[in-house]
């Protein structure tokens, strides 16, 4: 069965620092990999995928995330993060099936806190 | 597009009442996926569809769980006899599996559960 770790429960960053946020996974294949965003009252927000090809993945704003395959790790990274980045942060991770994909498994998600 | 709906946004209901959610998917998506979580926790699958079949079903669907989507188009999840541990944001989300670059999960804005 595949898992999702997200070691950090809260991190704290100041406004135009930098940002890594951790993701490790189990699956026994190639795993399709997603970091999803939170804002309180809203829905899931698709920030970037990974399905296969470069390693390094470009999402929308501004984020980015490196799939390494020897570390079993999908980290997020944004070089300055703004006020309104405060959020929940989910890692997931699915499996293809019959052509489509399975039911995604979540990590338990990082709050993120910017100072100003 | 006016993206994944779901219906109630907001659900009181006393312990041992049934109760029903209704999603509306992407109108071209045909997989629409389940998912609850709750407070502090990342989304738990429950059950996926792929146009009217039912195709996976999580070990977190108890027997008085159940859901449908007849047309393959919206679909309803039924709780019966809900229990207090019930409580949670049921979401839902759609995708559409043409290839794999249409793997993304779409999420509604969720249902949220209080069980009294």
């Amino acid at each position: 069965a595949q898992s999702v770790t997200q070691p950090d429960i809260h991190i704290t960053v100041s406004e135009g620092a930098s940002l890594e946020l951790r993701c490790n996974y189990s699956y026994g294949a190639t795993p399709y990999l997603f970091w999803y965003v939170q804002s309180p009252g809203q829905g899931l927000q698709l920030l970037l995928k990974y399905f296969s090809g470069d390693t390094l993945v470009q999402g929308i704003k501004g984020f980015e995330a490196e799939f390494k395959r020897s570390q079993s790790s999908f980290n997020l990274r944004k070089p300055s993060v703004h006020w309104s980045d405060a959020a929940e942060y989910f890692c997931a991770v699915g499996a293809q099936s019959g052509g489509g994909a399975d039911g995604l498994t979540f990590g338990k998600g990082t709050h993120l806190i910017i100072q100003p | 597009d006016t993206g994944v709906s779901q219906d109630p946004r907001h659900k009181i209901t006393k312990r041992g009442q049934n109760v029903t959610f209704r999603c509306d998917p992407i109108s071209e998506h045909n997989r629409l996926y389940w998912y609850r979580q709750t407070l502090g926790q990342g989304p738990e699958f429950l059950t996926y569809f792929q146009n009217e079949a039912q195709l996976e079903k999580s070990r977190l669907l108890s027997d008085r769980f159940s859901a449908e989507r007849p047309k393959g188009s919206f679909s309803t999840l039924e709780i019966q006899r809900t229990e207090q541990g019930d409580s949670a944001m049921y979401l839902c989300a759609s995708s559409y599996d043409r290839d794999r670059s249409s793997y993304e999960q779409y999420f509604g804005p969720g249902t949220r559960l209080t069980v009294t």
